[in-house]
C-alpha cells in the first residue's frame, strides 16, 4: 500500500529553522516527481514546491522561493523540506505529495497526512 | 487571491445533484488539465478527479468532471452526507510553472 508519512513539524519562533521529513512507501520512489503543498489552519491549499524524479528540476512558490529548500533521498525514500527564516505565515499543516509522472508537473495525485508548523513567539 | 475562483460554498439534499465550478485563464485551465480534491473534515485532501474528468479506482462514479475552455466543473449526483467536504480544483499555471488552486468551495449537505 503506498504511503506517505510527514513529520518534523513543531512550534517554532520567527526567524527560525525546521527541517521536514516525509517517508515513502508502497511504490518506487524514485520513479516519480514529489511536493509539499501546505494548508493554513482553516484555510485553502497552497502549492509550495516540487521535484523531479532525479532533483534535476526543481520549482518554488514565490511566497518561499529563497527562504525554503526542497530535496530527497532516492536511496532512503525520503523527502525533505528545509524552512529558513520562518514567518508566522508560514504555519500551516505541511503535505507531502506524490506526483503522476517523473516531473513535478504531472498533477498532484497521492497526499501524507500532514505534519504542522506553528510559527510563533 | 486564488488564480483559480471557486464558489465559496454549495449546499444539496439527499439525492440531488450539485456542480461546484472553476474557472481559470488561458494560463492554467485552458491548457491545461484540472484536478479535483476532496477534503473531509479533519483529514489530509485525496483526489478525486485527474485530468479533467478521470476517477481514480474507488471514486464512486457520482462523481464526475469536464473541462470547457478556461472553465471546469465538479458535478456530484445523488447526493450523499458524507459528501460534505471541502472541494478544490488544481490546474498547472504555464507563465509561473507552478500549480496553482481554486480557494475551495464547502459543500454542505442540507
Amino acid at each position: 500500500e503506498l504511503q506517505l508519512e510527514e513529520s518534523g513539524g513543531d512550534l517554532v519562533q520567527p526567524g527560525r529553522s525546521l527541517r521536514l521529513s516525509c517517508k515513502a512507501s508502497g511504490f518506487g520512489f524514485d520513479d516519480y516527481g514529489m511536493h509539499w503543498v501546505r494548508q493554513a489552519p482553516g484555510k485553502g491549499l497552497e502549492w509550495v514546491a516540487g521535484l523531479s524524479w532525479n532533483s534535476g528540476s526543481i520549482g518554488y512558490a514565490p511566497s518561499v522561493e529563497g527562504r525554503f529548500t526542497i530535496s530527497r533521498d532516492n536511496a532512503k525514500n525520503a523527502l525533505y523540506l528545509e524552512m529558513n527564516s520562518l514567518r508566522t505565515e508560514d504555519t500551516a499543516f505541511y503535505y507531502c505529495v506524490k506526483d503522476f509522472r517523473l516531473l513535478w508537473s504531472g498533477g498532484l495525485e497521492t497526499w501524507g497526512q500532514g505534519t504542522l508548523v506553528t510559527v510563533s513567539s | 487571491q486564488s488564480l483559480l475562483t471557486q464558489p465559496p460554498s454549495a449546499s444539496g439534499t439527499p439525492g440531488q445533484r450539485v456542480t461546484i465550478s472553476c474557472s481559470g485563464s488561458n494560463s492554467n485551465i485552458g491548457p491545461n488539465d484540472v484536478f479535483w480534491y476532496q477534503q473531509l473534515p479533519g483529514t489530509a485532501p485525496r483526489l478525486l478527479i485527474y485530468r479533467n474528468n478521470e476517477r481514480p479506482s474507488g471514486v464512486p462514479d457520482r462523481f464526475s468532471g469536464s473541462k470547457s475552455g478556461t472553465s471546469a466543473s465538479l458535478a456530484i449526483s445523488g447526493l450523499r452526507s458524507e459528501d460534505e467536504a471541502d472541494y478544490y480544483c488544481a490546474a498547472w499555471h504555464d507563465s509561473l510553472s507552478a500549480w496553482v488552486f481554486g480557494g475551495g468551495t464547502k459543500l454542505t449537505v442540507l
